[in-house]
């Protein structure tokens, strides 16, 4: 069974630009989370969709999106990127979003360098 | 909120057996799951407590205290492959639903 992919590996933006991200889950998981990762802050949640519905979202601004299309494939968008948005944009997904299993398989990252 | 507690840093001998410590906050506790990052790599998924007590898996184990909202991932016969950051996570309620917090992380370094 493939693992979950994460496209594009690594990119570079200027500041104010946006930028696109996506994530394919392993087939067969319908929960999509999203993290990001710096080394200051550690692994921070984004917002978790199932079933194209958001279900969860984390502490973030508005400048980040994110949707869930109906074969459980997922986006996020980042809007108006700053230099602080430098991070590694990690995806994960899980059979069930609650109640069930809680084990998530993360994807290798988008590695995503504002300058 | 949700909140967990993790030491930032573990050394330890090839063979020898380490243990890693993860206080948290949450409401709504559901439970705690621990992670292996390599460097440039992804956290893989390393075990998961919803009730008290110690979970094995092969050298690898974890256990669950919710009253003393107190965890730990216990490593054994370390090796070296075994350096890596160790991140436990809670699933608490977050008020409308509930969501995953990480620690900020472990850094285990193995030494011959």
């Amino acid at each position: 069974k493939a693992g979950v992919t994460q496209t594009p590996r690594y990119l570079i933006k200027t500041r104010g630009q946006q930028v696109t991200l996506s994530c394919s889950p392993i087939s067969g998981h319908r929960s999509v989370s999203w993290y990001q990762q710096t080394p200051g802050q550690g692994l921070q949640f984004l917002f978790e969709y199932f079933s194209e519905t958001q279900r969860n979202k984390g502490n973030f601004p508005g400048r980040f999106s994110g949707r869930q299309f109906s074969n459980s494939r997922s986006e996020m968008n980042v809007s108006t990127l700053e230099l602080g948005d430098s991070a590694l944009y990690l995806c994960a997904s899980s059979l069930e979003a609650t109640g069930g299993s809680y084990e998530q398989y993360f994807g290798p990252g988008t590695r995503l360098t504002v300058t | 909120g949700q909140s967990l507690e993790q030491p930032s840093e573990v050394t330890a001998v090839e063979g020898a057996i380490v243990q890693i410590n993860c206080t948290y906050q949450t409401s709504g506790f559901y439970g705690l799951s621990w992670y292996q990052q390599h460097d440039g790599g992804a956290p893989t998924f390393l075990s998961y407590n919803a009730l008290d007590g110690l979970e094995e898996t092969g050298r690898f184990s974890s256990f669950l205290s919710r009253s003393d909202s107190y965890g730990y991932l216990l490593l054994q016969e370390l090796q070296m492959k075994d350096s890596a950051s160790y991140f436990c996570a809670v699933r608490g309620d977050t008020g409308g639903g509930n969501k995953l917090t990480f620690g900020t992380g472990t850094q285990l370094k193995v030494e011959l």
